[in-house]
């Protein structure tokens, strides 16, 4: 099974500041069709999980577009640019390519 | 508007039975592949299993934690996805979400239903 492995687990941002979260898969994710299938959700307190980001850098319709992502092969990295109030809550990567894989979550508050 | 609505959850003991179902509105639902991903009290995510559309086939595929005791079921007449859980374990105590199923993962996530065996 492919592990992914997200650091850092817990990340206190200061509003108006950058974040970034670091997400490493145990075997690439380059797909047979050339596609790489890593997705980023965010999942706000006591709401369910909302997809972000699609094929390592494609936001989905509505997110922001302070919310990016970026990576290649294995080492894949969401950043928000200027973190907000509503950002606060876990965001997970998962891989697609060898059936679906989800990151252990890291948990964004604000300092 | 995409929506996806479980219910089914409960209270079960150990060994028993239940039936979660999806109802689907605001897309083509028997062109759409489906899935149940789970998330355990304060937990992460974990995929459940996949079903795809008739016309791709409409085979499933399971996680291993579920594979013989989970089967996921569609009625495209009805809009609904179904997944029926045999021979419960405490460790399937989860909150269950349906979701669509597209070449990003899961794009549309419904409210969940809460299981607790």
């Amino acid at each position: 099974d492919v592990v992914m492995t997200q650091s850092p687990l817990s990340l206190p941002v200061t509003l108006g500041q950058p974040a970034s979260i670091s997400c490493r898969s145990s075997q690439s994710l380059v797909y047979s069709d050339g596609n790489t299938y890593l997705s980023w959700f965010q999942q706000r307190p006591g709401q369910s999980p909302r997809r972000l980001i699609y094929k390592v850098s494609n936001r989905d319709s509505g997110v922001p577009d302070r919310f990016s992502g970026s990576g290649s092969g294995t080492d894949f990295t969401l950043k928000i640019s200027r973190v907000e109030a509503e950002d606060v809550g876990v965001y997970y990567c998962m891989q697609g390519t060898h059936w679906w894989t989800f990151g252990q979550g890291t948990k964004v508050e604000i300092k | 508007e995409v929506q996806l609505v479980e219910s089914g959850g409960g209270l079960v003991k150990p060994g028993g039975s239940l039936r979660l179902s999806c109802a689907a509105s605001g897309f083509t639902f028997n062109n759409a592949w489906m899935r149940w991903v789970r998330q355990a009290p304060g937990k992460g995510l974990e995929w459940v299993g996949r079903i795809k559309s008739k016309t791709d086939g409409g085979t499933t595929d399971y996680a291993a934690p579920v594979r013989g005791r989970f089967t996921i079921s569609r009625d495209d007449s009805k809009n609904t996805l179904y997944l029926q859980m045999n021979s419960l374990k405490t460790e399937d105590t989860a909150l269950y979400y349906c979701t669509t199923d597209d070449a990003g993962g899961p794009g549309y996530w419904g409210q969940g239903t809460l299981v607790t065996v």
